[in-house]
């Protein structure tokens, strides 16, 4: 299948300031691509949907202003968390789609585990 | 509103018996069913989807599914488990109008394997 990878891995930063998580399809052209978070024994919430070269589309709930979502390319999405606060510690997994429809398989990446200290 | 239960956190299983994995859902219209598997450091990899048509559901690695409406339930099984099963299981529904755009997801179900 597809490969979806996501940088970094994981990441320690301090109150206060900004993290940027990277999403990146390595051999398709993602026109869609999706950003969930997972809290600890919770289940993955999406977040929000971000098409290529369009303002990402946020779910009920999401601070558009302190997750900021850019999808520039066709290859490359990005999350950042704007003054991050411990209780945005989490697990960021995003996926990605190719044109295709409704019925195109989203791709994963391994997912991002914030701690904000 | 959608929803998705697994109500196994976790699952212990020999190597070479069978497994059961269950998921039940809630969603008003003809759901998207999804099975999905983590292993640790690697991203979610889908083992096998139902849209519509026949109801048991054959996937990747041997797992199946059978979609059930009246319990509203889309369990997961595979008939002889392998050491290289253990990982975390995850259940997803998705719309009719959505397909695979916005999942929901249950807590998912970690697997454990014992010799």
């Amino acid at each position: 299948g597809a490969v979806v990878s996501q940088h970094p891995s994981w990441v320690i930063c301090k109150s206060g300031t900004s993290v940027k998580i990277e999403c990146r399809s390595l051999d398709f052209q993602a026109t869609t691509m999706f950003w969930y978070r997972q809290f600890p024994k919770q289940s993955l919430m999406l977040m929000a949907t971000s098409n290529e070269g369009s303002k990402a589309t946020y779910e009920q709930g999401v601070e558009k202003d302190k997750f900021l979502i850019n999808h520039a390319s066709l290859t490359l999405s990005t999350l950042t968390v704007t003054s991050a606060h411990p209780e945005d510690s989490s697990f960021y997994i995003c996926s990605a789609s190719a044109l295709g429809g409704l019925n195109t398989e989203a791709f994963f990446g391994q997912g991002t585990r914030l701690t904000v200290v | 509103a959608q929803s998705v239960t697994q109500p196994d956190i976790h699952i212990t299983v020999s190597e070479g018996a069978s497994l059961e994995l269950r998921c039940n859902y809630s969603y008003g219209a003809t759901p998207y069913l999804f099975w999905y598997v983590q292993s640790p450091g690697q991203g979610l990899q889908l083992l096998l989807k139902y849209f519509s048509g026949d109801t048991l559901v054959q996937g990747i690695k041997g797992f199946e599914a059978e979609f059930k409406r009246s319990q509203s339930s889309f369990n997961l099984r595979k008939p002889s488990v392998h050491w290289s099963d253990a990982a975390e299981y995850f259940c997803a529904v998705g719309g009719g109008n959505t397909g695979f755009q916005k999942l929901v997801f249950g807590t998912g179900t970690r697997l454990l394997v014992s010799p």
